[in-house]
């Protein structure tokens, strides 16, 4: 059964940094694109990175780049994602996703793990 | 940037109804259009893919149509655990976007 659980929310200060993490189970993780995917409250998805299946290739949306690093350890089975100078507006529950296939859907998420900037 | 807009916002329907939701993109994206489900306090779950592929799972009481830049998601004989939220996404154009979302409610 594929399990995608993520860690590491909490809250934090503008300007602070934070560590999310996916553990992946289930499947086999370093065949597979994956992505961080956020909803702040009462909003709507966006997508936030995508990293390929070596982590020779990333994406981000454009009002995190040069401030989020996605990255992954195949050997863990594990996604992160380093987020650093954090804004009140990256408030959010933050969901990894598997990225998969030529429709580039996202077919599992993890349960989320809330970020709240605020001071 | 392509935009995702779905319509209706929210919509209020019963047991039993069948219910269609529509999503529009700015820009043509042939059958890369996904669905999900998203209920309170969970994790997305999906639906339908490349326009209307059934995930695997998913019951048959859901289906989607289109390509182009119009696609419909169609539930029909709505059940108490469809009451939710659906989200379109489209997967031509990177980055992936998702549409404002549409609530299902009961009546």
């Amino acid at each position: 059964e594929v399990q995608l659980v993520d860690s590491g929310g909490g809250l934090v200060q503008p300007g602070g940094s934070l560590r999310l993490s996916c553990a992946a189970s289930g499947f086999m993780f370093s065949s597979y694109w994956m992505s961080w995917v956020r909803q702040a409250p009462g909003k709507g998805l966006e997508w936030v990175a995508n990293i390929k299946q070596d982590g020779s290739e990333t994406d981000y949306v454009d009002s995190v780049k040069g401030r989020f690093t996605i990255s992954r350890d195949n050997a863990k089975n594990s996604l992160y994602l380093q987020m650093n100078n954090l804004r009140a507006e990256d408030t959010a529950v933050y969901y990894c996703a598997r990225y998969f296939g030529a429709e580039r859907r996202f077919d599992y998420w993890g349960q989320g793990t809330l970020v709240t900037v605020s001071s | 940037d392509i935009q995702m807009t779905q319509s209706p916002s929210s919509v209020s329907a019963s047991v039993g109804d069948r219910v269609a939701i529509t999503c529009r993109a700015s820009q043509t994206i042939g059958y890369y259009l996904n669905w999900y489900q998203q209920k309170p306090g969970k994790a997305p779950k999906l639906l339908i893919y490349a326009a209307y592929s059934l995930q695997r799972g998913v019951p048959s009481r859901f289906s989607g149509s289109g390509s182009g830049t119009g696609f419909t998601l169609t539930i029909t004989n709505l059940q108490p655990e469809d009451f939710a939220t659906y989200y379109c996404q489209q997967s031509f154009f990177s980055p992936p976007k998702f549409g404002q979302g549409t609530k299902v409610e009961i009546k």
